[in-house]
């Protein structure tokens, strides 16, 4: 299995809503990441997990909450949002060595994404 | 602040003409290269990569080609169809960590007319 699947695949939310998105990988990846991609501009990364714990957050607002339960999945917790966050999320796993030759090899998968919409 | 950017955002040909995508990075530290390809609807999948010690690697209909000199990473592809009609990111990695924060370029839509 080679696929990063993600829920759901649309999400139109209010701005005091909460809604999660999801996140599987079966490739026993234990690096996985969340990036935001608005249209027509390259995905931005947001957070980092490896080896479930976050590794990485790139300033991200607290209304952004990532959680890995377990090493093949990841959540996003939505709280609050506003119109300007409504953006494809896409979701990301790699292999996450520990050395620098491991990391020559760490192809990020991406799954197809959740187009959210914030009302 | 560093990044990764490319000489042109549209690319047209005609089906069958090879077609080369241009990136230039301005990371010196950067040592590992992805190119990615996004169709609409869908996340980026990849398409081929390339590691700083290299200055070429191909795959099937793809060669990438690195010169570290100038900062500079393409894409050619060969025998361009119709399907291969999306946006191509390149993306740099700086090692030292044992996973990578990929830093993309703007992308460059490639339209391919049949």
């Amino acid at each position: 299995d080679t696929e990063v699947t993600q829920t759901p695949k649309h999400l139109v939310m209010g701005m005091t809503n909460k809604k999660s998105l999801k996140c599987e990988q079966h490739m026993g990846h234990r690096a996985m990441y969340w990036y935001k991609q608005k249209a027509k501009k390259p995905p931005e990364l947001m957070f980092v997990y490896s080896y479930e714990k976050l590794s990485i957050n790139e300033s991200v607002p607290s209304r952004f909450s990532p959680e890995c339960p377990n090493s093949s999945l990841l959540n996003l917790h939505l709280h609050a949002l506003q119109p300007e966050d409504s953006a494809l999320y896409l979701c990301a796993s790699s292999q996450a060595g520990r050395g620098l030759v491991d990391s020559l090899n760490n192809e990020q998968f991406f799954g197809p994404g959740t187009r959210l919409t914030v009302l | 602040g560093e990044s990764v950017g490319l000489h042109l955002p549209t690319l047209s040909v005609q089906e069958g003409d090879n077609s080369i995508i241009n990136c230039a990075y301005s990371n010196s530290a950067s040592d590992y290269f992805i190119w990615y390809k996004q169709e609409s609807g869908k996340g980026p999948q990849f398409i081929i990569d390339i590691r700083s010690n290299m200055d070429k690697r191909q795959g099937q209909r793809v060669t990438v080609l690195l010169n570290k000199t100038v900062k500079h990473l393409s894409l050619q592809i060969a025998a361009t169809q119709p399907g291969d009609s999306a946006v191509y990111f390149c993306a740099e990695k700086v090692g030292g960590t044992s996973y990578g924060k990929l830093t993309f370029g703007q992308g460059t839509i490639l339209t391919v007319h049949p």
